[in-house]
């Protein structure tokens, strides 16, 4: 296992509603990345955080938007959901600039929008 | 965007019996790496290749690079039950802003006892 955590493991919300995804990093990791992945589909980058800021923003609308703190935790939220939001959403941490560069994977946010 | 594309899309197989895998990108990357998903759970990396080698190994895995053709192969050798999980490639490409990986839509592997 990774030492990355992601909460809640489980949610179900209503079309129109606001979520925040949790993500604690591995120690030592820098920066943040969360990626979302339908069922059946690879995961899609959403956008990364590297020192507390935005650091690369995949093809996802302006509802999708994050946050870094000084620890390295990140929180993704999404406001107005819409059922095609439903989804595992995945965060990764990882050390800027590591050679090799590598991704360490928390176990995903399983999100269900009715 | 997929950058990779996983081929083929499901692959059943006895135990024992090696399973091949193949990805196909389509720009120039720095490297190209595997990640391996247990049923809707994280990903775990499985290995990582650079775009100046064309072989690798680790334990039982085998993966090869050919930036020629823009395509990797991942050979898993005497499968097991236990390598039942969906199987993807990803690139971090060499002139991305950030880091990214982008994956392609991955290969879902079955072994049988």
């Amino acid at each position: 296992e990774t030492g990355v955590t992601q909460s809640p493991t489980h949610l179900i919300k209503t079309r129109g509603q606001q979520v925040t995804l949790r993500c604690s990093s591995q120690s030592g990791h820098n920066t943040v990345s969360w990626y979302q992945q339908a069922l059946g589909q690879g995961p899609q980058f959403i956008f990364q955080y590297y020192r507390e800021e935005e650091n690369g923003r995949g093809n996802f609308p302006p509802r999708f938007s994050g946050l870094q703190f000084p620890n390295y935790s990140s929180e993704l939220n999404v406001n107005a959901l819409e059922l095609d939001d439903s989804a595992l959403y995945l965060c990764a941490s990882s050390r800027e600039a590591a050679i090799p560069y590598e991704q360490y994977f928390g176990p995903g946010t399983r999100l269900t929008v009715t | 965007s997929q950058q990779g594309e996983e081929d083929p899309q499901a692959l059943s197989i006895q135990e024992g019996e090696n399973a091949t895998m193949n990805c196909s990108y389509k720009t120039s990357i720095n490297n190209l790496q595997w990640y391996r998903q247990n049923s809707g759970r994280g990903l775990v990396h499985l290995i990582l290749i650079r775009s100046n080698e064309r072989e690798k190994h680790s334990g039982r895995l085998r993966v090869t690079l050919d930036t020629s053709k823009k395509s990797s192969s991942l050979l898993i050798t005497a499968s097991r039950a236990a390598d039942t999980a969906s199987y993807f490639c990803a690139t971090r490409r060499s002139n991305q802003a950030g880091t990214a990986l982008i994956f392609g839509k991955g290969t879902t592997l079955s072994v049988s006892s």
